[in-house]
């Protein structure tokens, strides 16, 4: 069985571009999260997908930030612009149920210059 | 709200020593408890999980972590280490109740470096 696969695995970007990463849950796993790693800080969840929906985005920290997951598989988070601190490890995990152990992917490591 | 609390942000200890890395949580609702381990280079790997039942829980890699509910705490602890499990360590808990049920709140994670 495949695991939780993310890419790019790196990522260096401007200030004010554009930024797309790319989670691929595990198979059957209608639970995906985003969560991010800012330098020096701990592990912040950002959001929650049930399937296609989103269950909690609490944790998105403004507007440049937009998830999606079309047709409950794969998930996209996109950061437009990107500004300074965006810039961290951004973590994919996947569950089958809620409070379950989630599965994490290797993470995106974002640099925004 | 909930939140976790390392004690410990880097631990340094010799082969084949024992180890314990704290674990404190604060939540006004019951929780479930993970603790996970980054290898260099590598994503986040689940080394042992409470959700119910006996409260000393036992984990991969000869980790095992008691729940002390009274003390609101999860340690981790191996009796030898290894250089293998030179990684940084990170305790999580996640609600079971409320909109939020199953979101993990990470602690800031515990450098273990193991020294031959």
């Amino acid at each position: 069985e495949a695991g939780v696969t993310q890419f790019p695995s790196h990522s260096v970007i401007e200030k004010g571009q554009t930024v797309t990463l790319r989670c691929d849950p595990i198979s059957g796993h209608d639970n995906l999260y985003w969560y991010r790693r800012v330098m020096g800080k701990e592990i912040k969840f950002l959001l929650h997908f049930v399937k296609e929906s989103k269950q909690d985005e609490s944790g998105m920290p403004n507007n440049r930030f937009l998830a999606e997951r079309t047709g409950g598989t794969y998930s996209t988070l996109k950061v437009q612009p990107a500004e300074l601190e965006d810039s961290g490890v951004y973590f994919c995990a996947s569950s089958r149920r809620r409070y379950t152990e989630a599965f994490f992917g290797q993470g995106t490591r974002l640099t925004v210059v | 709200a909930q939140s976790v609390t390392q004690l410990d942000s880097q631990v340094p200890v010799f082969e084949e020593a024992p180890v314990e890395l704290r674990c404190n949580y604060s939540s006004s609702v019951s929780v479930y408890l993970f603790w996970y381990v980054q290898y260099p280079n590598q994503g986040l790997q689940l080394l042992l999980k409470y959700l119910s039942g006996s409260t000393l829980v036992k984990g991969i890699n000869g980790f095992e972590a008691e729940f002390n509910k009274s003390q609101t705490s999860f340690h981790l602890r191996k009796p030898s280490v290894h250089i293998s499990d030179t990684a940084e360590y990170f305790c999580a808990v996640s609600t079971q109740e409320g909109g939020s049920q199953g979101n993990l709140i990470f602690g800031k994670g515990t450098k273990l470096s193991v020294k031959p």
